[in-house]
């Protein structure tokens, strides 16, 4: 069953400029993850951020969480071409990936 | 660093093989799991384990197996492939249940003809 739906599908942006993509999911959660994916690789972990928190920062990522909505926004600031990526939510209590944002940063 | 290996990369196997594809992680975590991945379906659980010689059924368990006979290796095994079984396989690694961040292998990309 597919919990976390991630907008937009795709994205793309020049370098340096900001990155905003959105996950919204169904059911109760202790906690929702990013992650990332390079072309053809496995996921590596971004942040992860509980559900009695609102907002998170780890270096230019920002995440934020509304439980009312069921939502959840990833910010990458002033991004680089490394960027380049597919971005996946994941929400625990369940483990259940959305399908994901590809986001392209053009140099 | 938590390294998650997996046995292959790129696999080709014809249908009605058994298919064998192995797990290894180096950081004694209790928690395994395997996922496939399909473009526009994103990540599906097919098993997860918490234990050795622990089994639960995820999301898609349907022609699929598992094997957890050490902490360290999780194995996924494809009784009789078919071809709506290729896809990429993803295992995945971590602490406690289902709240901390998994550590996940490479991929395997496994093609049945």
């Amino acid at each position: 069953s597919q919990q976390g739906e991630e907008d937009p599908q795709a994205l793309s942006i020049q370098e340096g400029e900001n990155a905003t993509m959105n996950c919204s999911y169904k059911t109760s959660i202790n906690n929702l993850q990013w992650y990332r994916q390079n072309s053809g690789r496995g996921l590596v972990h971004l942040i992860l951020i509980r559900s009695n928190e609102r907002e998170k920062h780890s270096g230019r990522l920002r995440v934020t969480l509304d439980t009312s909505k069921k939502s959840s926004s990833l910010l990458i600031t002033a991004s680089r071409a490394a960027d380049t990526a597919s971005y996946f939510c994941a929400t625990v209590l369940e483990l259940i990936f959305g399908t994901g944002t590809r986001l392209q940063v053009f140099p | 660093d938590v390294k998650v290996t997996q046995s292959s990369r790129y696999l080709v196997k014809r249908t009605g093989e058994k298919v064998f594809l192995e797990c290894v992680q180096d950081m004694d975590h209790e928690n395994m799991f395997w996922y496939r991945q399909d473009p526009g379906l994103g990540l599906r659980l097919i098993y997860f384990s918490y234990d050795v010689k622990m089994k639960e059924k995820g999301d898609i368990p349907e022609g699929y197996s598992v094997s957890r006979e050490k902490k360290e290796r999780f194995s996924l095994i494809l009784e009789s492939a078919s071809t709506n079984q290729t896809s990429m396989y993803l295992c995945a690694s971590s602490f406690f249940r289902s709240s901390y961040e998994q550590y996940f292998g490479p991929g395997t990309r496994l093609t049945v003809t």
